[in-house]
């Protein structure tokens, strides 16, 4: 069974850094790109960063509203995701999920969210 | 960046209903469509993939169309479970988007 499960969130102050992880289980992670979705409180979704398996050479992608803050990285031999989160601003609180991702299909399976809080 | 417009933001209908969803692109995309289901306090999950793919486990009820720019959602036979909140998503280019959502309510 797949599952994927975030770690890390909390309360931070603005200026601040976080880094959240995804642990994932149930298939061979090293295959597959994982991307990065937020949600702040009532809203909608929001596409934060992808980043893609070893074997396209591992490289990211990110929204305007987090490149140059946020880094997307993975360790293959833990199966296990990370988002650091640098620079925190109070828009950047959200419910972050982390999904498995190919391009058929995108964002097949996603994980329970980790609530992360920006605030003095 | 691809602007997505979905419409309507909020879906008043009774069970058993045909239902649509409509998303609309600022380019055009193929069929690099996805739709998802999120219900409150969970996390979404994946309905349809380029455009009209149901994915595995979804009911039949569910099917989408379109490719392009105009894409469309429909539940045949709305149910009770279906009372939700649907997204599209672009996953054509870079920034990949989500459109704006749509809450599905009971009339």
């Amino acid at each position: 069974e797949v599952q994927l499960v975030e770690s890390g969130g909390g309360l931070v102050q603005p200026g601040r850094s976080l880094r959240l992880s995804c642990t994932a289980s149930g298939f061979t992670f090293g295959d597959y790109a994982m991307s990065w979705v937020r949600q702040a409180p009532g809203k909608g979704l929001e596409w934060v960063g992808f980043i893609r398996s070893k074997a396209y050479g591992g490289t990211t992608e990110y929204a305007a509203s987090v490149k140059g803050r946020f880094t997307i990285s993975r360790d293959d031999s833990k199966s296990i995701a990370y988002l650091q989160m640098n620079s925190l601003k109070t828009e950047d609180t959200a419910v972050y999920y982390c999904t498995r991702s190919s391009s058929v299909p995108p964002n097949d399976y996603w994980g329970q969210g980790t609530l992360v809080t920006v605030s003095s | 960046a691809i602007w997505m417009t979905q419409s309507p933001s909020l879906l008043s209908a009774s069970t058993g209903d045909r239902v649509t969803i409509s998303c609309r692109m600022s380019q055009g995309i193929s069929s690099y469509l996805a739709w998802y289901q999120q219900k409150p306090g969970k996390a979404p999950e994946l309905l349809i993939y380029a455009a009209s793919t149901l994915q595995s486990g979804v009911p039949s009820r569910f099917s989408g169309s379109g490719s392009g720019t105009d894409f469309t959602l429909t539940i045949s036979c709305l149910q009770s479970e279906d009372f939700a909140t649907y997204y599209c998503q672009q996953y054509y280019s870079f920034p990949w988007t989500f459109g704006q959502g749509t809450k599905v309510e009971i009339k």
